[in-house]
């Protein structure tokens, strides 16, 4: 089971901003590890979104944007459009695994 | 362009083995680790481990350590991933992925298109 957690889901209008969250412990986020994110549109595979908690591959817009205040990671999604509409998932490594993790994932709804 | 392209669906039933495969083109294979990712029907990502085409060391997530083997064949730049004795609880659908370059900083750059695995008697 995942060690990372992010809520289940959230939804927003088009146009609005909404966040998703990633909540780890002490041997994962909050030893300082990076996070990363991927975004997942139904039924194809996970692509990059932000790497390194806050920098983007190239051709990733730039309504994405990632932050990690201390041992709290996010994403946000500004000026969300329907093509947003997808699932969403934080990864870092966990030193008491000696692995990558996976968060639980959390789907986007545009309204 | 970085491609990664990954073997056809699978159906097998409980007991048999299985193998496929992540070739890799449009960089140089041995100079990247090769992950492989578990997405089970309606449920999220989990890690499963990951190898260095290089010289075939294996990390495995302490999850599916001893139940799945990675291996890699640098000459034809493919990955593998194989089963002994399938269970039905394996039906799923197997992503491989590039790892980034780096030890500290470990993200997954460049995705497979998936293989659905289907497990039923």
């Amino acid at each position: 089971q995942s060690v990372l957690t992010q809520p289940p889901s959230v939804s927003g209008a088009p146009g609005q901003r909404v966040t998703i969250s990633c909540t780890g412990s002490s041997s994962n986020i909050g030893a300082g590890y990076d996070v990363h994110w991927y975004q997942q549109l139904p039924g194809t595979a996970p692509k990059l979104l932000i790497y390194g908690n806050n920098n983007r591959p190239s051709g990733v817009p730039d309504r994405f944007s990632g932050s990690k205040s201390g041992t709290s990671p996010s994403l946000a999604i500004t000026g969300l459009q329907a093509e947003d509409e997808a699932d969403y998932y934080c990864q870092s490594y966990d030193s008491s695994l000696n692995g990558d993790v996976f968060g639980t994932g959390t789907k986007v709804t545009v309204l | 362009e970085v491609q990664l392209v990954q073997s056809g669906a699978e159906v097998k039933k409980p007991g048999e083995s299985l193998r496929i495969s992540c070739k890799g083109s449009g960089y140089r294979f041995a100079s990247y680790w090769i992950t492989w990712v578990r997405q089970m029907p309606g449920k999220g990502l989990e890690w499963m481990g990951k190898i260095d085409p290089s010289d075939s060391y294996t990390k495995y997530s302490p999850s599916f350590q001893g139940h799945v083997t990675i291996s890699a064949d640098k000459s034809s730049t493919t990955a593998y991933l194989q089963w002994s004795s399938l269970k039905a609880s394996d039906t799923a659908m197997y992503y491989c992925a590039r790892v980034s370059p780096g030890v500290v900083m470990v993200y997954f750059d460049f995705w497979g298109q998936g293989t659905l695995v289907t497990v039923s008697s």
